[in-house]
């Protein structure tokens, strides 16, 4: 099955930094790759997708890029906010047609430092 | 709309009582999923449904069993509780064909 690694497993950033987040994943059959952000007691919100006959996305301040050779994908999260800490996750899914199980990375704890 | 919801949120019980852990999407989703979030894990897969009436097992689902009640309502049943078992569980639903999963708000369930 897919295996996916995160790092780091925290990361402390002043206010107006970036912040980046790196996922690996071992599936080569892999080619959905969301990114959830989970707040204190809340489930996790999806943030973010790629899918990978895309190299790189944007939302606003956040981007999402993959390389389907190295087999790696990263969260880029600019200018950032106190209200950007969280738990970041990163996925890798596969599957067959009728479902697609995602598999989760263990998470990045990400400080945003006012 | 409400989305995933999940029953109920918070949960005590005591070694080898039974519950059952329900969920309900209101977004028309084929797929729905039950996921276990342990410290330092991550999210793992415990059993999902590809559709009404189809289950199958994820990657931790000794000690569970699930049902598809109908589109909207997929449960997650502990027979014989086990300490090994406290952990906070989601449930998530998801269309075939965009695959963006939704999680409820959580069960957090202790077993003491």
């Amino acid at each position: 099955g897919e295996n996916v690694e995160q790092h780091p497993s925290t990361l402390s950033v002043q206010e107006g930094d970036s912040a980046v987040i790196k996922c690996t994943y071992s599936d080569s059959a892999s080619n959905y790759f969301p990114w959830y952000k989970q707040e204190l007691g809340k489930g996790p919100q999806l943030i973010i997708d790629i899918r990978s006959n895309v190299g790189e996305k944007k939302d606003q301040r956040i981007a999402v890029t993959l390389n389907k050779t190295a087999k790696h994908f990263s969260l880029h999260i600019t200018e950032t906010q106190p209200e950007d800490s969280a738990v970041y996750f990163c996925a890798a899914t596969f599957g067959w047609a009728g479902s697609y199980q995602l598999t989760f990375g263990k998470g990045t704890k990400l400080s945003v430092i006012p | 709309n409400a989305g995933v919801t999940q029953t109920p949120k918070f949960q005590v019980l005591k070694t080898g009582q039974s519950m059952t852990l329900q969920c309900a999407q209101d977004m028309n989703h084929n797929s729905m999923y039950w996921y276990r979030q342990d410290p330092g894990m991550g999210l793992r897969l415990i059993y999902y449904s590809a559709s009404e009436g189809t289950t199958d097992k994820g990657e931790v689902p000794n000690g569970y069993n699930v049902s598809r009640l109908n589109k909207r309502e997929f449960s997650l049943r502990l027979e014989s509780a086990a300490p090994s078992q406290t952990s906070v569980y989601f449930c998530a639903s998801s269309e075939i064909r965009d695959r963006k999963a939704f999680f409820g708000q959580g069960t957090r369930l202790t077993v003491v």
